[in-house]
């Protein structure tokens, strides 16, 4: 199994909803990434965790809660987003072996595409 | 700074017709440069790792190579289905969970 699944695929939301993204990989890799894509763009980095704490965080804003339950799954909780926050979510994960250079790519899934109304 | 720099950011072809895709790098200290193609929509998919000037990976019609500076994309007689945007990311020996993107070529290649 080499594939992340995201869902839900596609999210329409208001400004004040509350929603939850979420992601899962059965690959046994330890970092999970979410990166952010608007149209014509390249995915801008929002959270790294790595074995389960959040290594890396992009000064997003706090309207973005990311949750790492477990090393399989990745959740990012969406609360009074905003217009221009819509955009392809995406979801990543990579082995994580400090010191190491093989299979360090990321598996990306298929993303979900937000639109804040 | 590190960065990536694409280019061009659009290319049409002519099926049959061989280019190459460029990628510009600063990095302090590489660990990996990778590429990856993007369809409409979709997240990217994996294509090549490359890890020191010299190297090259092929698969199919799409030939990686890789120097101190750059790296291309070399396509040969691409088909329709190449169509997709190309995406270069790079990767540093000093923070290795943060990919550096690049903003991609659109690729386009009519029948």
């Amino acid at each position: 199994d080499t594939e992340v699944t995201q869902t839900p695929k596609h999210l329409v939301m208001g400004m004040t909803n509350k929603k939850s993204l979420k992601c899962e990989q059965h690959m046994g890799h330890r970092a999970m990434y979410w990166y952010k894509q608007k149209a014509k763009k390249p995915p801008e980095l929002m959270f790294v965790y790595s074995y389960e704490k959040l290594s890396i965080n992009e000064s997003v804003p706090s309207r973005f809660s990311p949750e790492c339950p477990n090393s399989s799954l990745l959740n990012l909780h969406l609360h009074a987003l905003q217009p221009e926050d819509s955009a392809l979510y995406l979801c990543a994960s990579s082995q994580e072996r400090a010191g190491a250079r093989s299979n360090e790519k990321l598996f990306f899934g298929s993303g979900t595409q937000l639109s804040v109304l | 700074e590190d960065q990536v720099t694409q280019s061009p950011e659009a290319l049409r072809l002519q099926e049959g017709e061989s280019s190459s895709l460029n990628c510009s790098y600063t990095v302090s200290g590489l660990r990996g440069l990778f590429w990856y193609r993007q369809d409409p929509g979709k997240g990217p998919e994996f294509l090549f790792t490359l890890y020191s000037a010299g190297e090259e990976k092929e698969k199919e019609r799409l030939k990686a190579t890789l120097t101190k500076k750059e790296s291309f994309l070399h396509i040969t007689a691409p088909k329709p289905e190449d169509s997709a945007t190309y995406l270069c990311a790079v990767q540093a020996w000093d923070n290795f969970n943060k990919f550096y993107f690049g903003s991609g070529t659109k690729l386009n290649v009519k029948p």
